[in-house]
């Protein structure tokens, strides 16, 4: 298993500002992964994190939008940046299992609410 | 592209009642399934999963089978106990992607 601490655990930001969130796990991982929870829907896939590499982003979500930082095997930030009402979500960060495809490991998730 | 279909929720049962959630996929090759829980104030987890058609599923007395005729992987609990409300989410891996289902909220009341 792998343990996923992320920061915030909520915040509540105003419109046109930017928010960094950090994920930390307690092993090293190839490949950490950025999702999207809106209110009452399903995990949406934002990218994938990569170390040593460019994140790769899923269809309709841009780096310019969602950048995102990968220094090393443990850690990744991603950032909202120019946030709307319409970002106002829980974003998760996880990792896969140690030769486990697919079963994923989840953070607690940051909750953004955006005014 | 992947994708996963779960029954609309939410679902309120009382305790020791019969759980069925459906759960049916579209994707290409074979891929492996999952449900996943998310309690009330707790993150994401995997509840149980099969990697391949026919394999069963099953932890904390839940059960699914990966049925490849029918593209479905219901999950199911004989007798559900008020811990077990929560958020269900039925996903599919392809590659290393995830693909999950909308969710189906599950309150069992005592």
């Amino acid at each position: 298993s792998a343990v996923i601490s992320q920061k915030p655990s909520r915040d509540i930001c105003q419109r046109g500002t930017s928010l960094t969130i950090q994920c930390q796990v307690d092993s090293q991982v190839t490949m950490m992964f950025w999702y999207r929870q809106q209110p009452g829907q399903s995990l949406t896939l934002i990218a994938t994190a990569n170390q040593g590499s460019e994140a790769t982003y899923e269809s309709g979500f841009v780096i310019d939008k969602f950048p995102i930082s990968r220094p090393n095997l443990t850690f990744s930030t991603l950032t909202v940046s120019n946030m709307s009402p319409e970002d106002s979500s829980i974003y998760l960060c996880s990792v896969e299992g140690q030769g486990r495809p697919g079963e994923l490991f989840f953070g607690e998730g940051s909750r953004l609410t955006v005014l | 592209g992947d994708s996963v279909t779960q029954m609309e929720g939410p679902v309120t049962l009382s305790e020791e009642a019969f759980l069925t959630i459906n759960c049916t996929y579209t994707a290409t090759g074979y891929p492996s399934l999952f449900w996943y829980v998310q309690y009330p104030g707790e993150g994401l987890q995997l509840l149980l999963k099969a990697t391949k058609a026919d394999d069963k599923g099953s932890n904390k007395g839940f059960e699914a089978t990966y049925r490849k005729e029918t593209t479905s992987f219901h999950l199911e609990k004989g007798s559900v106990q008020v811990s077990d409300s929560a958020v269900y989410f039925c996903a599919l891996s392809n590659d290393y992607k995830l693909s999950f289902g909308a969710g189906t909220t599950v309150t069992v009341r005592a």
